[in-house]
């Protein structure tokens, strides 16, 4: 069974600019959880997608927002990028509720915002 | 309000020595679900093991083993004759039912074998 697939793998954008990240899950999984990793902050969840809809979300500003597809497979867009979105963008799967079930993580979409 | 510690920022082994990574967690729930996961260099977080709170039988598979005791909050991961390739960072979790299905993270541990 492949894994949880992110593209890309790595991007390099200007302050300002818009991205958007995207997520495959694992074949069955329905639910997806994004988080960001930075060396200062550390992990931190952004939000959660089960069956289309957003079940939660992080503590972040409305310049991150995302959306689930019928088949699953999720993206996220950051707008008017800064310098402090600079970070490694994680994408993780589950079978159902993140909260009982076991994510699987994907390999990371690296940003650079310069 | 749900809080995960890593105390241990970085570790340093030598191969062969046992190493116990350390995790405190708060939560106000009573059903919750902890986890470790490891994230070697390349960056994709590896899971490692998920214990619900009821279940606060420790568990080892090779050389990995869990310690979970409910009364300190506490969910310490022991590697048993460390091997380079166990070098990475460490994560622990913790997810509250009632925590609206997201995952709070530990900071992590750092782990660094040398041979």
């Amino acid at each position: 069974k492949a894994g949880v697939t992110q593209t890309p793998r790595y991007l390099i954008k200007t302050r300002g600019q818009q991205v958007t990240l995207s997520c495959s899950p694992i074949s069955g999984h329905r639910s997806v959880s994004w988080y960001q990793q930075t060396p200062g902050q550390g992990l931190q969840f952004l939000f959660e997608y089960f069956s289309e809809t957003q079940r939660n979300k992080g503590n972040f500003p409305g310049r991150f927002s995302g959306r689930q597809f019928s088949n699953s497979r999720s993206e996220m867009n950051v707008s008017t990028l800064e310098l402090g979105d600079s970070a490694l963008y994680l994408c993780a799967s589950s079978l159902g509720a993140t909260s009982t079930d076991t994510q699987y993580f994907g390999p990371g979409t690296r940003l650079t915002v310069l | 309000a749900q809080k995960v510690t890593q105390a241990q920022t970085e570790i340093s082994v030598v191969e062969k020595e046992d190493v116990t990574l350390d995790c405190v967690y708060e939560t106000r729930d009573t059903t919750y679900y902890l986890f470790w996961y490891k994230q070697p260099p390349s960056g994709e977080l590896v899971f490692l093991i998920r214990r619900n709170s009821f279940d606060e039988q420790n568990e080892i598979s090779g050389r990995y083993s869990w310690n979970f005791q409910k009364s300190t909050s506490s969910f310490n991961f022991t590697i048993t004759a460390s091997q380079v390739v166990d070098s990475a960072v460490y994560f622990c979790a913790l997810s509250e039912v009632s925590g609206g299905f997201k995952t709070i993270f530990g900071a992590g541990t750092r782990l660094f074998v040398k041979a």
